[in-house]
């Protein structure tokens, strides 16, 4: 089962234009993590929130966390063409396993 | 340091056989997971491996299992092959486990006909 669900499923922007994508997920975490993969490839790890930071930045990212809300957010600011891809939140389940969302599918048009 | 390595990258296997899929971590990497990702169920967990015990277990048949050799290298076999079975088997190796960064392999491509 999945616990964190993104949303939107896909979104297409163009080249500069900011991506926001969503996360939320049902029980307590430990933290949330961010991933991204190119198509039908391994994922590669983006950044890690945990649950008592409510903002985090790398780069040309932005991830928030509300817990309150049980929501993550990803921002990607500036986007290129080469961040097309498929963006991922994953969460621990306390004393379980890692578990991720469906997904968002991301295109960014030159 | 090396990455995450998989192989074999792809494999066409026909229903009933069994396969096994090979994943070695990063060196010092002690934590390795498994992972089946289908574009019905997305990404699902399959079991994760410390210290060559297996220390969770997603919710899949017996036909899965797995084991961690002592150089932390890991495999994964699939017995009497499904259809369904057929996606992209993911393997993440991390220090200590599932609440840090997972560093990804390229994945096995399994083909079921």
């Amino acid at each position: 089962s999945q616990q964190g669900e993104e949303d939107p499923q896909a979104l297409s922007i163009q080249e500069g234009e900011n991506a926001t994508m969503n996360c939320s997920y049902k029980t307590s975490i430990n933290n949330l993590q961010w991933y991204r993969q190119n198509s039908g490839r391994g994922l590669v790890h983006l950044i890690l929130i945990r649950s008592n930071e409510r903002e985090k930045h790398s780069g040309r990212l932005r991830v928030t966390l509300d817990t309150s809300k049980k929501s993550s957010s990803l921002l990607i600011t500036a986007s290129r063409a080469a961040d097309t891809a498929s963006y991922f939140c994953a969460t621990d389940e306390a004393g379980n396993m890692l578990t991720f969302g469906g997904g968002t599918r991301l295109m960014v048009k030159p | 340091k090396a990455g995450v390595t998989q192989t074999p990258r792809y494999l066409i296997k026909t229903r009933g056989q069994q396969v096994t899929l090979s994943c070695s971590p990063i060196s010092g990497h002690r934590s390795v997971s498994w992972y089946q990702q289908t574009p019905g169920q997305g990404l699902q967990f399959l079991f994760e491996y410390f210290s060559e015990t297996q220390r969770n277990k997603g919710n899949f048949p017996g036909r899965f299992s797995g084991r961690q050799f002592s150089n932390s290298r890991s495999e994964m076999n699939v017995s009497t092959l499904e259809l369904g079975d057929s996606a992209l088997y993911l393997c993440a190796s991390s220090l200590e486990g599932r609440r840090e960064t997972q560093y990804f392999g390229p994945g096995t491509r399994l083909l079921v006909l």
